[in-house]
């Protein structure tokens, strides 16, 4: 069965490091999202492309995190410098269209980071 | 904004008892998808249910179903026959319009169902 693929699966850095987190989406899937999880809560958006597109990124601190899907395929989010404050699960999830048939998302299994 | 809303943080419910996990939501939108996701402890989000916002007919899958009322904007899920397994986070999602010709997928706060045995 297709999934969605995340890696690290956990990753412990220190404050004012960079860290990177890669998805790869399932195939075919035009549509994909990083979400950020604080744990008992629920996700909050960070960013959605559209194949190689951009198409929200209103809630993505862009003075430290970047987010790119060069290929339209598999994705990278980065964070320069890390804060504490970034302690969370990241979850990247996929969906064959942002409309119509096939709009539900597929998540990996997410990246929990530590800042310490 | 998007907003989406459940009132109860926890809840539990009996092994083979039935149980109702509530969700309102608030858009302008006529035209929305809704979803009820489930996240097991220390698992992957995993899809439950979807409901086109255009349809009156409530979907149903299996042991879960929803309730949609669009004009009062709420959209519950019914779990009958509850299982031990179906201990988990469950997150009420929807997707609409968003502007500029984007589309946004919003979830709520999330219920934490427990089964007890």
């Amino acid at each position: 069965e297709a999934e969605v693929a995340q890696s690290p699966r956990y990753k412990i850095t220190e404050k004012s490091q960079a860290v990177a987190f890669w998805c790869d989406p399932i195939s075919g899937h035009a549509t994909l999202y990083w979400y950020r999880q604080i744990l008992g809560q629920g996700p909050e958006l960070l960013v959605q492309f559209q194949d190689e597109s951009v198409v929200d990124d209103s809630q993505l601190p862009k003075d430290r995190f970047s987010a790119e899907r060069l290929k339209g395929v598999d994705s990278t989010l980065k964070i320069q410098p890390a804060e504490l404050g970034d302690s969370a699960m990241y979850l990247c999830a996929s969906s064959l269209s942002f409309w119509g048939p096939g709009t539900e998302a597929f998540f990996g299994q997410g990246t929990r980071l530590t800042v310490v | 904004a998007q907003t989406v809303t459940q009132s109860q943080p926890e809840m539990s419910v009996q092994e083979a008892e039935t149980v109702t996990l509530s969700c309102t939501y608030d858009t302008s939108e006529n035209n929305y998808y809704l979803f009820w996701y489930k996240q097991p402890p220390s698992r992957q989000m995993i899809l439950v249910i979807r409901q086109e916002a255009y349809k009156q007919q409530n979907a149903t899958e299996n042991r879960f179903s929803v309730n949609f009322q669009k004009a009062a904007k709420s959209f519950s899920l019914k779990i009958s026959d509850s299982q031990l397994g179906d201990t988990a986070m469950y997150f009420c999602a929807f997707l609409t319009p968003s502007g500029a010709g984007s589309y946004q997928l919003t979830f709520g706060k999330g219920t934490k169902l427990s089964v007890i045995p």
